[in-house]
C-alpha cells in the first residue's frame, strides 16, 4: 500500500468503550497529525509527533490518548468518549525539512458516540 | 495567533461556469499557503501551493495568487465541471513551535450541476 492508510474507517462505540484508530503511512515521512474534523467547524488540530516525539497536543482531553511506536505509525485510544466527540478524525504524515510543509492526509475514521 | 477565514458555502454552480473561493488569512512573518479538496468519503487532498507573496500556484486549472497586501489567497478556475463537486480548503502553513502545522479554514461545499 501506498500513501497513508487509516483503519477502522467507521467505528461506532458506546460512552463507556475502549477502543483505536490506527493510522500507517508509507512515505517516508518524519512527521505526523492528528485532526479532528467537525461539521461547519475548522479542521482541528489535535496532536503533532515528529521523530516519535509528541510536539504539539493542543488542549486536547485526556480522553484521546495518541501513541506512536514508530515514524511510520500512530494511534489515537479512545476511552469514555463523549457524544460531541463523533466526527471524522484524519491522520496526516509530512516531511517538514522539505520546505513547504504539505501534508498527506488519509481517508479518516467516521467515529460515532453513542 | 494565525488564522485563516474562507466564505460560507454552499457554492452551487453550472457546469462551465466561473469559480471564485475567497480566501483571507492572518498571520505573523510569511506562512506558505494551501488549497485542500476533499472529495465525498476520502480525505484531504493537497490542490495547489504557493510559498511566497506574488506566487501563483495552479492545478488541474485551478489558481491562485498569494497577495501579501490584502493577505488573500482566492482560488479561481474559469470553467467547472461536476468532477469539481467536492469540499475545498484553505490553510496556512504556520511555522510557530517545534513542528510546522497547516491552519485550516472551515471548508467551502462545491456543488457544480450539470
Amino acid at each position: 500500500e501506498t500513501g497513508v492508510t487509516q483503519t477502522p474507517r467507521h467505528l461506532v462505540m458506546g460512552m463507556t468503550n475502549k477502543k483505536s484508530l490506527k493510522c500507517e503511512q508509507h512515505l517516508g515521512h518524519n512527521a505526523m497529525y492528528w485532526y479532528k474534523q467537525s461539521a461547519k467547524k475548522p479542521l482541528e488540530l489535535m496532536f503533532v509527533y515528529n521523530f516519535k516525539e509528541q510536539t504539539e497536543n493542543n488542549s486536547v482531553p485526556s480522553r484521546f490518548s495518541p501513541e506512536c511506536p514508530n515514524s511510520s505509525h500512530l494511534f489515537l485510544h479512545l476511552h469514555t468518549l463523549q457524544p460531541e466527540d463523533s466526527a471524522l478524525y484524519l491522520c496526516a504524515s509530512s516531511q517538514p525539512e522539505s520546505g513547504a510543509n504539505v501534508l498527506t492526509f488519509g481517508a479518516g475514521s467516521r467515529l460515532t458516540v453513542l | 495567533g494565525n488564522s485563516v477565514t474562507q466564505m460560507e458555502g454552499p457554492v452551487t454552480l453550472s457546469e462551465e461556469a466561473f469559480l471564485t473561493i475567497n480566501c483571507t488569512y492572518t498571520a505573523t512573518g510569511y506562512p506558505s499557503l494551501f488549497w485542500y479538496v476533499q472529495y465525498p468519503g476520502e480525505g484531504l487532498q493537497l490542490l495547489l501551493k504557493a510559498t511566497k507573496a506574488d506566487d501563483k500556484g495552479s492545478n488541474k486549472g485551478f489558481e491562485a495568487t498569494y497577495r501579501k497586501e490584502t493577505t488573500s489567497f482566492h482560488l479561481e478556475k474559469g470553467s467547472v465541471q461536476v468532477s469539481d463537486s467536492a469540499v475545498y480548503f484553505c490553510a496556512l502553513s504556520d511555522r510557530g513551535g517545534a513542528t510546522n502545522k497547516l491552519i485550516f479554514g472551515t471548508g467551502t461545499l462545491l456543488a457544480v450541476q450539470p
